[in-house]
């Protein structure tokens, strides 16, 4: 089956610094990436679409100056949480759709749990 | 008022039983839903998939939309403690659609 590794699995780090979260594709070329963040009990939230090789379409509400997401080939994106904040703390998971636009299955990382300081 | 309703439970059943899952909407555009399973500090894994109304049975799991009603369920039968997860329903408006949008999730509990 498709695989989708996050890296890392968990994050400490101080207020004010900035976090680098990369998902990757291991068996098949991921054209489109998606990042969600999940806060306790709670579902998980759409953040931003990204395509290889352009800008990422962020949702309504998210700052694309604090959540930078680069998906700069068909294996890896990046979401790099810049000038973290306690309330950035939370689960954020990427998926990632194989090639054909018609593809409805999203296949999800195992997420990676950040936590400000 | 939420495009997706999800009772987040807790559930908590005995092992065997049969497990009723539901989720409502009010997007009349959604034509494809998905239930997902994820476990405690992993990401979610796809579990069913339906198009439009009808049932869809795959092994214990069936999955039901009732589209006039807005309406969608999961049925688990012989519930095993494996099952033990939360799950969320999913549903977006085009097959090749780029947003899913998730329900909160239903913790579940089976216990032995």
């Amino acid at each position: 089956g498709a695989v989708v590794s996050q890296h890392p699995s968990w994050v400490i780090c101080k207020s004010g610094t900035s976090v680098k979260i990369e998902c990757r594709s291991l068996d098949f070329q991921a054209t489109t990436m998606f990042w969600y963040r999940q806060f306790p009990k709670q579902s998980l939230m759409l953040m931003a679409t990204s395509n290889e090789g352009s800008k990422a379409t962020y949702e309504q509400g998210v700052e694309k100056d604090k959540f930078l997401i680069n998906h700069a080939s068909l294996t890896l994106s990046t979401l790099t949480v810049t000038s973290a904040h306690p309330e950035d703390s939370s689960f954020y998971i990427c998926s990632a759709r194989e090639g054909s636009r018609d593809s409805y299955e999203q296949y999800f990382g195992p997420g990676t749990r950040l936590t400000v300081t | 008022q939420k495009e997706v309703e999800q009772d987040p439970g807790p559930l908590s059943v005995p092992e065997g039983a049969i497990v009723s899952l539901n989720c409502t909407y009010s997007n009349s555009a959604f034509q494809y839903f998905m239930w997902y399973r994820q476990y405690s500090r992993k990401g979610p894994e796809l579990l069913m998939y339906t198009y439009s109304s009808g049932n869809k049975e795959d092994g214990r799991f069936t999955a039901q939309v009732d589209k006039s009603s807005k309406y969608i369920s999961l049925f688990i039968r012989d519930s095993q403690p494996s099952d033990s997860a939360t799950y969320l329903c999913a549903m977006s408006a085009r097959q090749g659609a780029q947003k899913l949008v998730f329900g909160q999730g239903t913790r579940l509990t089976i216990n032995p």
